[in-house]
């Protein structure tokens, strides 16, 4: 267990409404990320990080933006949510440094109506 | 940019058989390959990976995973299923030199269930 706390663990909401998503990590690794899995699509990288304030864009960045100021946090928020953003979103850190597999939490389930 | 295709999106298997995911990644350079698991309602589970060295790599719950450059492949293998590996799999590669630190590419998942 990476010690990774996703919440919350599920959030329906409607169209427009600005929504926040937080991951925890307990071990104070330096790299961060922020996933999306959809049915047909795997996983996609949304943004990451590679420590406080120091953050980039993934291959679907478009619509979201994401915090790191502090080391065990990294926000993903959703500034005005569509339904195309719903989905469920993974973090995920990567242990041991440059290029070491990534350890997931356990997604927060989005419904944007 | 990298890509990873996963050729089976659905199999099903009875219980003993064999199984091959294939998996192959486009990406000229130097890659790192993993092969996760997602259980039903769970999250994903690192299985193996391969950074570099012996190209048969063997991970957990009796997996392993075959590096082939000249194919661009990682395809993965266990010689007998059981009905626990119904699962999602999916195949992941990162660039080496990239440090990782840019993300996974993953592929499209193949979707396992195994019949009793």
């Amino acid at each position: 267990d990476a010690g990774i706390t996703q919440s919350p663990r599920h959030k329906v909401t409607e169209t427009g409404t600005p929504v926040t998503l937080r991951c925890h990590q307990t071990e104070n690794h330096r790299y961060m990320y922020w996933y999306r899995q959809d049915p047909g699509h795997g996983l996609r990288l949304i943004h990451y990080s590679y420590g406080v304030k120091d953050t980039d864009k993934g291959e679907v960045s478009d619509g979201y933006s994401v915090s790191r100021s502090k080391t065990e946090d990294f926000l993903l928020t959703l500034e005005s949510a569509t339904s195309s953003q719903t989905s469920v979103y993974f973090c995920a850190i990567s242990v041991s440094g440059l290029g070491q597999p990534q350890h997931f939490g356990d997604g927060t389930r989005l419904s944007i109506l | 940019a990298q890509s990873v295709s996963q050729h089976n999106h659905h199999v099903i298997l009875s219980e003993a058989a064999s199984l091959e995911l294939g998996c192959n990644y486009s990406y000229g350079g130097t890659v790192n390959l993993f092969w996760y698991v997602q259980y039903p309602g769970q999250h994903l589970q690192l299985l193996l990976k391969y950074f570099s060295g012996d190209p048969l790599v063997k991970g957990i719950k009796g997996f392993e995973a075959e590096f082939i450059k000249s194919k661009f492949s990682f395809n993965l293998r266990k010689p007998s299923v059981q009905w626990s590996d119904t699962a999602e799999y999916f195949c992941a590669v990162n660039e080496e030199g990239g440090g990782g630190a840019d993300g996974l590419t993953f592929g499209k998942g193949t979707h396992l269930i195994i019949q009793p």
